[in-house]
């Protein structure tokens, strides 16, 4: 079974530019999160997609910040414009969400933003 | 809300010797926990997690953590580990709702020695 896949791996920017990130879940799954994880820290819940509804984005700046899920599977994260605190890695997870609460999530590799 | 406090950001060991990784958390309702892990160059997996019954849960490769409601902890633990054991590993939490959020803890590396 593939697992959750991210691209790209790493993305260097310029701050004031904008970046997006490309996730696709474990075929599926329904529910789809987006974290952010900065240097020493846990990974922090931006936005959390059941098929494409929203279900949470009480976290996700959405002044610089925008995420959507096509049909239901693939989604993607947009930044614009970055700031240098936006520098992290970014996960992506999904899950079977019969029961979320419960679920295990299954993460992606990351993306590695650097804004300089 | 909830909030969890792993309080130790490195763990040195030798190998074979016994380790504990900490993780305390706060909450308000009832809760969910979790262990995730995360090996060098690959993504976070789960390790175990608690969802009620046996305060006692284990994971395939020998690691257990025990849900302590009464000092709201759940600290894992292996009595034996090994050099492959070397990994980021994260405490989280999630509430009862139907949303699945998770909140996770700083993280503990543990770094075993040869």
């Amino acid at each position: 079974e593939a697992g959750v896949a991210q691209s790209p791996r790493y993305k260097i920017i310029e701050k004031r530019q904008s970046v997006a990130f490309w996730c696709n879940p474990i075929s599926g799954h329904a529910t789809l999160y987006w974290y952010q994880q900065i240097l020493g820290q846990g990974p922090k819940l931006l936005i959390q997609f059941q098929n494409n509804g929203v279900v949470d984005d009480s976290q996700l700046p959405k002044d610089r910040f925008s995420a959507e899920r096509l049909k239901g599977v693939d989604s993607t994260l947009k930044i614009q414009p970055a700031k240098l605190e936006d520098s992290a890695v970014y996960l992506c997870a999904s899950s079977l969400a019969w029961i979320p609460s419960t679920d295990t999530q299954y993460f992606g590799p990351g993306t590695r933003l650097t804004v300089l | 809300a909830q909030s969890v406090t792993q309080l130790d950001s490195q763990v040195p060991v030798f190998e074979e010797a016994p380790v504990e990784l900490r993780c305390n958390y706060s909450s308000s309702v009832s809760v969910y926990l979790f262990w995730y892990v995360q090996y060098p160059n690959q993504g976070l997996q789960l390790l175990l997690k608690y969802l009620s019954g046996s305060t006692l849960v284990e994971s395939i490769n020998g690691f257990e953590a025990e849900f302590n409601k009464s000092q709201t902890s759940f600290h894992l633990r292996k009595p034996s580990v090994h050099i492959s054991d070397t990994a980021e590993y994260f405490c989280a939490v999630s509430d009862r709702s139907n949303t699945g959020k998770l909140i996770f803890g700083q993280g503990t590396t543990l770094q075993v020695k040869p």
